[in-house]
């Protein structure tokens, strides 16, 4: 039972470039959450979705899309990244009433 | 109060000693309040889920109050150990299953 994996854990990208970041859990989980840590801020909510096919937009949601095309997976994409989107990432995953389970993070930096 | 925040920022304990902290939050369409506990380099773990005012939960030597008419929780921390040094965070599940975080407590114990 692996929980929650992100893909990458780390990644380099020059302004401009585009990429995608991928959470995946095998809990049958209806609830996914995109969340960046930064120095100082805690975690803000990006995007999250209540099931597949849905998504809402959390605090931080410029500059980023997301898909929850099968139940599992709850991917979060960055069109052109910035500098201003060096951060870490946590994807998280829950039922309705319990607790998140968090990924291990993905670190981002944007050149 | 518009946003989750947690008092203090930080706070040094010295080993032995009990402590507490704060997380206030918009109590308006309040459906569930997180409490997690973060160490350096992992992932966030969950610690409690409360819903109802009053409610109380411990886990060990941790426990944890809610206020839901006011909009507060605290958390208590008693005869701190080393092992207690981490980040604590909670967060607020509205209606919608938006779940926002505040910026965390940073806990030192000190031998």
């Amino acid at each position: 039972n692996a929980g929650v994996t992100q893909t990458p854990k780390f990644r380099v990208l020059k302004t401009g470039q585009s990429m995608t970041l991928l959470c995946a859990q095998d809990m049958n989980h209806e609830y996914m959450y995109w969340y960046r840590q930064d120095p100082g801020m805690g975690l803000r909510l990006i995007h999250y979705s209540v099931g597949e096919g849905t998504t809402a937009k959390g605090e931080v949601p410029d500059g980023y899309n997301v898909s929850r095309l099968k139940k599992q997976n709850f991917l979060l994409g960055l069109e052109s990244a910035a500098p201003s989107q060096t951060s870490v990432y946590f994807c998280a995953s829950s039922y309705s009433n319990s607790p998140l389970h968090f990924g291990n993070g993905t670190r981002l930096t944007v050149t | 109060i518009l946003n989750v925040e947690q008092s203090p920022q930080s706070l040094h304990v010295q080993e032995g000693d009990s402590t507490n902290f704060t997380c206030s939050f918009p109590s308006s369409n309040f459906y569930a309040l997180h409490w997690y506990r973060w160490e350096t380099a992992k992932s966030p773990e969950a610690l409690f889920v409360m819903t109802l005012n009053g409610d109380e939960k411990k886990k060990g030597r941790i426990s944890a109050t809610l206020n839901t008419k006011e909009g507060y929780s605290y958390l208590y921390i008693k005869g701190s150990q080393p092992e207690d040094s981490a980040t604590y965070l909670c967060a607020r599940k509205a209606a919608g299953n938006k779940l926002t975080f505040g910026g965390g407590t940073r806990v030192l114990v000190k031998p």
